[in-house]
């Protein structure tokens, strides 16, 4: 069955400070598909990354940075530098093929950046 | 270029009452979707569209919600009657196409503002 484990359900920083986001995944295929999307106070979840099982690079955007190890079952956010406009939900999502490629979200974890 | 439109932003009725919420994806996307998320929890899929024909309605509870989408473009989402535990923020989301296409950058899900539902 297809699971998104985001264990962190509140992590509060200061701003500047780094922090990391958690997620474990569950799929027995071996073709999937995940994502981090940002939920800010407006409402509209925000795309941020999508990575695909075959490519364990990990990757940087700006101050983002994605960790995506197939062998714990992890895609991990780091976001460095925290900054205030940063204070969101953060959800972590997946879709494989078992699933009809249907994206499957975590419970999300809420990050609070104070100045 | 203008986003996924939704329409209320919110709602409050009682139970049993019927509502209706409307969306307008973004032009020229082929899918759309309809997500349920309840507070605290992360969103689910209710019914998934391609043009106007529906993919995915395996967790759409069809005793009390039903999904059309007219023409390929604009789509409802209504229920009737109303629960207590319908209350939630309706997502609606769009995407050029979808897996079928082949393509991994049509997949990517626009969202709206969502619409939250109040049942008293």
């Amino acid at each position: 069955a297809q699971k998104v484990t985001q264990a962190q359900t509140e992590i509060s920083v200061v701003e500047k400070e780094d922090v990391t986001l958690d997620c474990v995944y569950e799929t027995r295929d071996t073709t999937y598909y995940l994502f981090w999307y940002k939920q800010p106070p407006s409402g509209e979840l925000v795309f941020l990354i999508r990575r695909n099982s075959f490519d364990e690079q990990n990757e940087i955007s700006g101050r983002y940075s994605w960790n995506f190890q197939k062998s714990t079952s992890s895609f991990n956010f780091t976001i460095t530098a925290s900054q205030v406009v940063d204070s969101a939900v953060y959800f972590c999502a997946l879709s494989d093929d078992t699933g009809g490629f249907k994206t499957i979200f975590g419970a999300g974890t809420r990050l609070f950046v104070k100045a | 270029e203008a986003g996924v439109a939704q329409s209320p932003r919110y709602k409050i009725i009682e139970k049993r009452q019927s509502v209706a919420f409307w969306c307008n994806p973004i032009s020229g996307h082929a899918t759309l979707y309809w997500y349920q998320q309840i507070l605290g929890q992360g969103p689910k899929l209710l019914i998934q569209f391609q043009n106007n024909g529906v993919v995915d309605d395996s967790q759409l509870p069809k005793d009390r919600f039903s999904a059309e989408r007219l023409k390929g473009v604009d789509s409802t989402l209504k229920i009737q009657p109303a629960k207590l535990e319908d209350s939630a923020v309706y997502l609606c989301a769009s995407s050029l196409d979808s897996w079928t296409s082949g393509l991994e950058s049509s997949y990517e899900q626009y969202f709206g503002p969502g619409t939250r539902l109040t049942v008293t």
